[in-house]
């Protein structure tokens, strides 16, 4: 089965300085690849996605993710954070052969210092 | 927004009572989803349904039934709640249209069995 792990539970990061959460995903096929977001009493949103072509994605909010094929994974970065940056942070893989179910890495909680 | 509605959005409920949380969408949509969010374990997938009276279950289905009668509603069931299904609750939906079949999540329910 496959499985997705976000090494960092918490980071803590600086107003301005720059961000990446690193998720790695263990599977034989190239998956569909999610970050979400997730403030505190919400549901999740879609920060960007990749699906084929260009490794380098963008999303909203000035995220983006790169997908390395070599290393399995899909780590998340924006050059500089805001104070409404602090949230959890979700990894999620899919796979079109199995419905899309995704499996979700357990989290990254990230704090911002002013 | 995807057009999901979840309700209750809250819930207190007893050991040992049912309880069912509903899920509804607007857009017609053919695969939907319940996931329950537990810190340190992201989201974890409990049932699918990719068509009326088509359900499957997925990696945490233990003490949870599903039913989808009609397309827009997917309803979810603690036949007998027990405390460790105290949980936030997750329905989302699976976006055909979109690039790379994404899923989008409704706002949560949160369940607390006492």
């Amino acid at each position: 089965a496959q499985s997705v792990t976000q090494p960092d539970i918490h980071i803590t990061v600086s107003e301005g300085a720059s961000l990446e959460l690193r998720c790695n995903y263990s599977y034989g096929a190239t998956p569909y690849l999610f970050w979400y977001v997730q403030s505190p009493g919400q549901g999740l949103q879609l920060l960007l996605k990749y699906f084929s072509g260009d490794t380098l994605v963008q999303g909203i909010k000035g995220f983006e993710a790169e997908f390395k094929r070599s290393q399995s994974s899909f780590n998340l970065r924006k050059p500089s954070v805001h104070w409404s940056d602090a949230a959890e942070y979700f990894c999620a893989v899919g796979f079109k052969a199995a419905g899309n179910k995704l499996t979700f890495g357990g989290g990254t909680r990230v704090l911002v210092k002013p | 927004d995807a057009g999901i509605t979840q309700s209750p959005r809250h819930k207190v409920t007893e050991t040992g009572t049912p309880v069912t949380l509903r899920c509804h969408q607007t857009e017609n949509h053919r695969y939907m989803y319940w996931y329950r969010q537990d810190p340190g374990h992201g989201l974890r997938l409990i049932h699918y349904s990719y068509g009326v009276k088509d359900t499957d279950k997925g990696e945490v289905s233990d003490g949870y039934s599903v039913s989808r009668s009609k397309t827009e509603d997917f309803l979810l069931t603690l036949e007998s709640a027990t405390s460790s299904q105290t949980s936030v609750y997750f329905c989302a939906i699976q976006d055909r249209a979109s690039s790379g079949n994404t899923i989008y999540f409704g706002e949560g329910s949160w369940l607390t069995v006492v």
